[in-house]
């Protein structure tokens, strides 16, 4: 089944709003996370990742917390604009490594309302 | 850079017939990636290569065949297409495996019927 999943298939918030999409997974051995936002009709794109031995990073406008007790993923985005609205995945590589390696959850629609 | 593309962005499919769907990627990656995205679902690997001339089985291979004969170039093959192949197909492509960052091709809307 999925290793990684969302709490919550859409997210409705209003623009100007802290937005925090939550994802779980499951595999202990899960050493890197990565974050990717994919608007409509495009691929996915990057935005930011975190390692294990990390609590939390932060980018331009959004922070991914890290809970390894809880196998527990967070994506925080400040200020939510309406270009910010996409279905966001989280996805996970486990120690193995390898090109085989990333799990991606089945991710949250974030909406903006003006 | 153009990056990541693929081609064709749509196609239909009668049960049966066969078709190659061709990923390209101007950034000099060794590696490229096959994936599938069903709705509600997040993407699914199909195939990979680590590098020129080779290939390896992801999560849902079956069904799927592929070429790694240029570096640029990854070719994601249907020999017989079912309903059940009908999805969104990405490719995608890093410098190298692990922690590289994957860059995304638009997609590939494919429908079987």
């Amino acid at each position: 089944g999925e290793s990684v999943g969302l709490h919550l298939p859409t997210l409705s918030v209003q623009e100007g709003d802290n937005s925090i999409i939550n994802c779980a997974y499951s595999n202990s051995a899960s050493d890197y996370f990565i974050w990717y936002k994919q608007e409509s009709g495009k691929g996915p794109q990057f935005i930011i990742d975190i390692r294990s031995n990390m609590d939390k990073r932060q980018g331009q406008r959004v922070t991914v917390l890290l809970n390894k007790t809880v196998k527990h993923l967070s994506l925080q985005i400040a200020a939510t604009q309406p270009g910010d609205s996409a279905v966001y995945f989280c996805a996970e590589e486990s120690s193995g490594g390898g090109a085989d390696g990333l799990t991606f959850g089945k991710g949250t629609h974030l909406i903006i309302q003006p | 850079n153009a990056g990541v593309t693929q081609t064709p962005k749509f196609r239909v499919l009668k049960t049966g017939q066969s078709m190659t769907l061709l990923c390209a990627q101007d950034m000099n990656h060794e590696y490229m990636y096959w994936y599938r995205q069903d709705p509600g679902m997040g993407l699914r690997l199909i195939h990979y290569s680590v590098g020129e001339g080779t290939t390896a089985k992801g999560e849902v291979p079956d069904g799927y065949n592929v070429s790694r004969l240029k570096k640029q170039n990854f070719l994601l093959g249907l020999e017989s297409a079912a309903p059940s192949q009908t999805s969104v197909y990405f490719c995608a492509s890093s410098f190298s495996g692990g922690e590289d960052e994957q860059f995304f091709g638009p997609g590939t809307r494919l429908t079987v019927l």
